[in-house]
């Protein structure tokens, strides 16, 4: 099942400039993404969402940009702190009948360096 | 802040017998939700619940688990006898409301079948 894919593992980036981290879809259906932030050992923490119906949203730090014609998504961090070294997953839904399934990426290992 | 908790933090079971995964959603919410993610692996959906029922399960989800709201507050997954690919952290979410809306996860049941 490959229809979410966060294609880079990894991704370093020094403390105070921009991170930039990718998502591509397959699925033409989904209708709303979110990006997730994990550590170790502990549960998915929401960060940002956005709609389909949107191009951009905007969270302090943290902007999502949606293209719907690339079927692709990405999450900036500006600027990077050494707090947001973490596990990145980026989720795709389709809202069926109120329930809304979510649909992973691989994950991308962020680290910030001071 | 409403968090979503799981207990236990830790199950470590012998194949074929039978775990209760706990999880107190946030007090509004109305759909809930069970996710695995096996280690190195993505996060997988597992089953979702809303007013009592199932409302959409994966095909991960065969007759050996099942869901239950017992009371007001808790909201378990049994899995009825283990077996050793059951191994994997176990996360429960809830959404406050139908239509596009955010998850939120608990911090995770690490269950280990030896």
């Amino acid at each position: 099942d490959q229809q979410v894919k966060q294609n880079s593992p990894s991704l370093s980036v020094q403390e105070g400039r921009i991170s930039i981290l990718n998502c591509d879809y397959t699925n033409s259906m989904f209708d709303y993404f979110l990006w997730y932030k994990k550590y170790p050992a502990e549960g998915p923490t929401f960060l940002i969402s956005i709609s389909s119906i949107k191009d951009k949203n905007e969270d302090g730090r943290f902007t999502v940009f949606l293209n719907k014609s690339a079927k692709h998504l990405s999450l900036h961090i500006v600027p990077s702190q050494p707090g947001d070294s973490a596990v990145y997953f980026c989720a795709a839904s389709v809202l069926i009948q109120g329930a809304q399934k979510l649909v992973f990426g691989q994950g991308t290992r962020l680290t910030i360096n001071p | 802040e409403p968090e979503v908790t799981q207990t236990p933090s830790h199950q470590v079971t012998q194949m074929g017998q039978e775990v209760i995964l706990r999880c107190v959603p946030i007090s509004n919410h109305l759909y809930f939700y069970w996710y695995r993610q096996i280690l190195g692996q993505k996060v997988e959906f597992l089953v979702s619940f809303y007013n009592n029922e199932i409302s959409e399960k994966s095909e991960i989800f065969d007759d050996q688990f099942s869901v239950e709201r017992p009371d007001g507050s808790n909201f378990t997954l049994k899995i009825r006898s283990t077996k050793l690919e059951d191994s994997a952290m176990y996360f429960c979410a809830s959404k406050r409301q139908g239509g596009l809306d955010t998850q939120y996860f608990g911090p995770g049941t690490r269950l280990t079948v030896l």
